[in-house]
């Protein structure tokens, strides 16, 4: 069975700084993707960036990047410069390829102070 | 391109009572998968439906059914409600080799 663990349910970041969330996870796959979604106060869901296991490379998005050590079977998410509008619940989510299933953490809510 | 609409937005229920919920997928996606999303906590895989057929399912009772028609839209049913069924409910389309999901606003049932 695939597991996700968020162990930061509430964090907070000053305007323009820097903050990473943690994400760790459990598989017995070699190739899936992970993913990081936000979800702010209005509900719907919005992708905020994905990583493909077989690539070494970390992904990056403009602001947003992550640390993917897949050795270690963690995917952590770092937002540079952060801005009122990234304040949202956030989700680190696993995806195996056969089946195209979803397994989400518990969520990390982020709150950006002005 | 149209994304991912649900409905209704919102639901009131009795415990006992059945309810359908609605989806409509994005523009050229022909999967759909079902979370539900109780509060504070993750989205939790019930199914998805791959050109009409139930294409995996998660940890849920079979009083959780669903339908995918020709156009991709999907329904999702739930008979004999209980209480512990109130959550947010949503519904996520995706072209399976890209694995992208795109999520809908949700419906938000309440079983009293």
């Amino acid at each position: 069975a695939q597991t996700v663990t968020q162990s930061q349910p509430e964090m907070s970041v000053q305007e323009a700084e820097t903050v990473t969330l943690s994400c760790t996870y459990d598989t017995s796959e070699n190739n899936y993707y992970l993913f990081w979604y936000k979800q702010p106060p209005s509900r719907q869901m919005i992708l905020v960036i994905r990583q493909e296991a077989y690539k070494q490379q970390n992904a990056t998005e403009n602001r947003f990047s992550v640390n993917f050590q897949k050795a270690a079977k963690s995917f952590s998410l770092k937002i540079s410069d952060s801005q009122l509008g990234d304040t949202a619940m956030y989700f680190c989510a696993f995806m195996k390829l056969t089946g195209n299933q979803f397994y989400f953490g518990t969520g990390t809510s982020l709150t950006v102070i002005p | 391109e149209t994304g991912v609409t649900q409905s209704p937005t919102h639901l009131i229920k009795t415990r006992g009572q059945q309810v359908t919920l609605r989806c409509s997928s994005q523009s050229g996606h022909n999967t759909v998968s079902w979370y539900q999303q109780a509060l504070g906590q993750g989205p939790q895989f019930i199914f998805q439906y791959y050109r009409e057929e139930e294409n995996g399912r998660g940890n849920f009772p079979p009083r959780f059914s669903g339908l995918q028609f020709p156009n991709y839209s999907s329904e999702l049913n739930v008979n004999a409600l209980e209480l512990d069924d109130s959550a947010l409910y949503l519904c996520a389309s995706s072209l399976v080799q890209v694995g992208e999901q795109y999520f809908g606003p949700g419906t938000r049932l309440t079983v009293t």
